[in-house]
C-alpha cells in the first residue's frame, strides 16, 4: 500500500464549485505539505502544517484553506475554484529529523476546473 | 529570496550516451540541500539524489552524479548510460538547513531519451 495517499486522483469541477482534496498518510509524519505544480512553473508551496495545530501558509495560499484533521490526515479545499486553478496538485509529508528530513510525495491530483 | 533556475526546458540524448542537465541557484545562506526530482509519465515525484551544501563530495546514485559548485551556486545532474526509463522531467530543488523545510523548485528540464 502507498504510504502518502490523494484522493481523488483526477477531478473535473465547474467555476465557483467547492472542492475538497484529501490526503492521507500511514507514514507517521508529522509534517504535510501542498504543492501546486503547472506546466513551466514546477512545484510550488500552497500550506504546510508541522503538526495537528500548526498551519502555515505557503507561495501561493489565496484561494485556498486547508484542514489538518488527524496527524495522518491534511485537506485541501478550493472554496469557489476558477479555472485557473486548474494543475496537479501533491501533498507530501516529512519527518522531523535533526538536519535533514526527506519529503515523500504522493501520487497527485489533477484537477481540472471548467 | 532563494532562487532555483533551470535553463533548459527540454533535452534529448541518445540511449547509452551520457546527459548533464543544468541548474543554477541564488541564496544568501550557507547550510542547505540541493535535490535532482524526476517525474515520470505516471506523475510520480521521486527523489533522484541530494547534496548537502556543506558536503565537498559530489553525491552519487548508481548512474546518476552530481556536479556541486559552492561557489558558483550550480548543481548539475549527470546520467550516465541514459535508459529509456529516464525519460522524465527533472526538478532541481533547494530547501535551507534550518528552520523550515520548505522546499523551492525550479520549472524543470523536460528528458527525452532516443532509441
Amino acid at each position: 500500500d502507498a504510504d502518502v495517499t490523494q484522493t481523488p486522483r483526477n477531478r473535473i469541477t465547474k467555476t465557483g464549485k467547492r472542492i475538497m482534496l484529501e490526503c492521507s498518510q500511514t507514514k507517521g509524519h508529522d509534517r504535510m505539505y501542498w504543492y501546486r505544480q503547472d506546466p513551466g512553473l514546477g512545484l510550488r508551496l500552497i500550506y504546510y502544517s508541522f503538526d495537528v495545530k500548526d498551519i502555515n501558509k505557503g507561495e501561493i495560499s489565496d484561494g485556498y484553506s486547508v484542514s489538518r484533521q488527524a496527524q495522518a490526515k491534511f485537506s485541501l479545499s478550493l472554496e469557489s475554484a476558477i479555472p485557473n486553478q486548474t494543475a496537479l496538485y501533491f501533498c507530501a509529508t516529512s519527518d522531523f529529523i535533526a538536519g535533514y528530513n526527506e519529503q515523500f510525495f504522493g501520487p497527485g491530483t489533477r484537477l481540472t476546473v471548467l | 529570496a532563494q532562487t532555483v533556475t533551470q535553463s533548459q526546458p527540454e533535452m534529448s540524448v541518445q540511449e547509452a550516451e551520457t546527459v548533464t542537465l543544468s541548474c543554477t541557484y541564488d541564496t544568501s545562506e550557507s547550510d542547505y540541500y540541493l535535490f535532482w526530482y524526476k517525474q515520470p509519465p505516471s506523475r510520480q515525484m521521486i527523489l533522484v539524489i541530494r547534496q548537502e551544501a556543506y558536503k565537498q563530495q559530489n553525491a552519487t546514485e548508481n548512474r546518476f552524479s552530481v556536479n556541486f559548485q559552492k561557489a558558483a551556486k550550480s548543481f548539475s545532474l549527470k546520467i550516465s548510460d541514459s535508459q529509456l526509463g529516464d525519460a522524465a522531467m527533472y526538478f532541481c530543488a533547494y530547501r535551507r538547513g534550518r528552520g523550515d523545510d520548505k522546499i523551492i523548485f525550479g520549472k524543470g528540464t523536460r528528458l527525452h531519451i532516443l532509441p
